[in-house]
């Protein structure tokens, strides 16, 4: 069975400080990770993908990615209180047959305090 | 705005009802999703449909039938529903479901559904 673990916090941050959240995965075969971000409510929204070793930045996100520890990271700087929500991370997982599957983690509760 | 567009967005429904979840994208994208999503857990795959075939049914309940009338559209029709069935339903595209590189899913704004 493929996982994805975060730990499902919440991950209290205050407001201007850099957030870091964090995901480990089990398929050393996959090539494509992601990061959606959901308010309470809400549908996930994409925040970055990422499918190749090292840094990635995007505005105030940057996605971190190291395959051979299996491990994906999302760091928000200058938290705002409207990154408050649950930050999913999501894998990609060739199932054969040119069929893929994306899995998801628990997701990690994000609070920025004012 | 959310480029997936998904009716209604909330249903409330008896055990004996029959009724349909509608799904449209129009950014072109080959494969549709459907996703189920209970409280403070991840969303939880359904079906996926590839070209308009569905390529991936997650061993659900044949009290929810999915169906892709064309590449833009999707719909799930519910019978016989169970209470722990509600839920926020989930449509989703991508570009390719062949593609392990850049197909992120796009979502839509979900379905809050209520099986009373």
């Amino acid at each position: 069975q493929k996982e994805v673990e975060q730990n499902s916090g919440p991950l209290s941050v205050p407001e201007g400080a850099i957030a870091s959240l964090n995901c480990t995965y089990s398929d050393r075969g996959s090539q494509s990770f992601f990061w959606y971000r959901q308010y309470s409510g809400k549908s996930p929204e994409l925040i970055m993908f990422i499918y190749s070793n090292g840094d990635k930045e995007d505005g105030r996100f940057t996605a971190q990615l190291n395959k051979a520890s299996q491990y994906v990271s999302l760091l928000i700087r200058d938290s705002q209180p409207s990154d408050s929500a649950t930050y999913l991370c999501a894998v990609n997982t060739y199932l054969g047959g040119a069929t893929n599957k994306l899995i998801f983690g628990t997701g990690t509760l994000l609070a920025v305090q004012p | 705005d959310t480029e997936v567009t998904q009716t209604p967005k909330h249903l409330v429904m008896g055990m004996t009802n029959k009724k349909s979840l509608k799904c449209e994208q129009h950014m072109g994208h080959r494969a549709m999703y459907w996703y189920k999503q209970k409280a403070k857990k991840p969303p939880e795959l359904m079906f996926v449909y590839s070209y308009e075939k569905l390529s991936i049914n997650e061993s659900v309940p044949s009290r929810f039938s999915p169906e892709c009338p064309n590449s833009s559209l999707l719909n799930l029709h519910l019978h016989a529903l169970q209470p722990e069935d509600s839920a926020l339903y989930l449509c989703a595209s991508s570009q390719d479901i062949r593609e392990s590189g850049n197909s992120p899913l796009h979502f839509g704004n979900g379905t809050r559904l209520t099986v009373t």
